[in-house]
């Protein structure tokens, strides 16, 4: 099975709110990190937290690991309608092997 | 511009005939990859490359195959196509160390 598990698969929020994804995975990382997808494009790369690391900050978002409870969270501040996407994490276990989660799709309303 | 090209774009194809979906990338990064996307599953890794002539398994390499002699391309080979193959297909490259892939623009595949 997949390496990391997202959570909820699902999410509609109204613009302005906030947006909160959890991933969690099964064996020790490297690093960490969350891409965004739109709509079956190319996905874009959006924060990298590594192993030593608790929280990352980067614009509107917030990301934090807790590597006891092998989970990580993602916060999108603010939301606007052009988050709408699908988020996924993906664990870096060794020097090129990446697993990436099934994915939260997000809707935002305006 | 920095990027990821993959050609082709769409590729529609028959049961048993051999393809090379190409990937290139302008970024002297080392390693690249090739994922499969499925609806409900994610992207799963197919194979990756470190560098040039070293290549590795992903997740779901069966029915694949894949070379690197040069470091800017890396073409995935199906030798045989089933079906079970019709799929959504990125390529991604990241430089060493760096962890952040940066992905093509995918290429939809389907096999009758």
């Amino acid at each position: 099975s997949q390496q990391g598990e997202e959570d909820p698969q699902a999410l509609s929020i109204q613009e302005g709110e906030n947006a909160t994804m959890n991933c969690s995975y099964k064996t020790s990382i490297n690093n960490l990190q969350w891409y965004r997808q739109n709509s079956g494009r190319g996905l874009v790369h959006l924060i990298l937290i590594r192993s030593n690391e608790r929280e990352k900050h980067s614009g509107r978002l917030r990301v934090t690991l807790d590597t006891s409870k092998k989970s990580s969270s993602l916060l999108i501040t603010a939301s606007r309608a052009a988050d709408t996407a699908s988020y996924f994490c993906a664990t870096d276990v060794r020097a090129g092997k990446s697993t990436f989660g099934d994915g939260t799709t997000l809707t935002v309303k305006p | 511009e920095a990027q990821v090209t993959q050609n082709p774009r769409y590729l529609i194809t028959v049961t048993g005939k051999k393809l090379t979906v190409t990937c290139s990338q302008n970024m002297n990064h080392e390693y690249m990859s090739w994922y499969r996307q499925d609806p409900g599953l994610g992207l799963r890794q197919i194979y990756y490359s470190m560098n040039v002539e070293v290549t590795d398994k992903g997740d779901v390499p069966e029915g694949y195959k894949v070379s690197r002699k040069e470091k800017r391309n890396f073409p995935l080979i199906l030798e045989s196509p089933s079906p079970n193959q019709t799929s959504l297909y990125f390529c991604a490259s990241s430089l060493k160390g760096r962890g952040e892939q940066f992905f093509g623009p995918g290429t939809r595949l389907t096999v009758l």
